[in-house]
């Protein structure tokens, strides 16, 4: 059974760091791209940063470029996505997702949440 | 960014009739290696997004065929044969031909 399990969601402030994880099992993970995307409370659906299943390629949306990077350890089965220099709009629950492209996000996990504030 | 424009924004239908939605992106998704990148997605209250149709009209495992998704280039459509209640959720359009990523703003499907 395919399992993504989100990790590392936390209260920071602002101009805080936090690194999540996302956890695979039940696939073989270095044949697949993994990508972050995050919902804000109530609000719709942001795509965050993508990550080539050899590591070699990653993307990001302009939002996060330059303070986000995502990273992948295939021997550990895991992402990671490092936040720096969080900000408020920040705040959301940040979901990753597998695909066979980076594109694909076939199968989601249930997501962690960061709330960035004061 | 692409932008991708769904409608109508809440859809109230009733049970056992059909529903429709729209999604509108500004620039065809037509890629260069000749794939349409375009995905439906569907949230229920409380629950992660789960892919329903990638590549405009393929439906996912497990997905029940009274869904089907179909268009091309800059317009395509989300249809449910016959609403369930299970159905209820909000719905997204998503196209992944070009950088970054982007979304539909979500239509909210309810039981009239």
């Amino acid at each position: 059974e395919v399992q993504l399990l989100e990790s590392g969601g936390d209260l920071v402030q602002p101009g805080g760091s936090l690194r999540l994880s996302c956890a695979a099992s039940g696939f073989t993970f270095s044949n697949y791209a993994i990508s972050w995307v995050r919902q804000a409370p109530g609000r719709g659906l942001e795509w965050v940063s993508g990550i080539s299943g050899s590591g070699t390629t990653t993307y990001y949306a302009d939002s996060v470029r330059g303070r986000f990077t995502i990273s992948r350890d295939n021997s550990k089965s895991t992402v990671y996505l490092q936040m720096n220099s969080l900000r408020a709009e920040d705040t959301a629950t940040y979901y990753c997702a597998k695909g066979e492209y980076v594109a694909g996000t076939s199968y989601w996990g249930r997501g962690t949440l960061v709330t960035v504030s004061s | 960014d692409v932008v991708m424009t769904q409608s109508p924004l809440s859809l109230p239908v009733t049970l056992g009739q059909p529903a429709s939605i729209s999604c509108r992106s500004n620039v065809s998704l037509v890629h260069s290696d000749g794939n349409t990148y375009l995905n439906w997605f569907q949230q229920r209250p409380g629950q992660s997004p789960r892919r329903l149709i990638y590549k405009v009209s393929n439906r996912d495992s497990g997905v029940p065929d009274r869904f089907s998704g179909s268009g091309s280039g800059t317009d395509f459509t989300l249809k449910i044969s016959k609403l369930e209640a299970e159905d209820v959720g909000i719905y997204y359009c998503m196209q992944g031909t070009h950088w970054p990523i982007t979304f539909g703003q979500g239509t909210r499907l309810e039981i009239k």
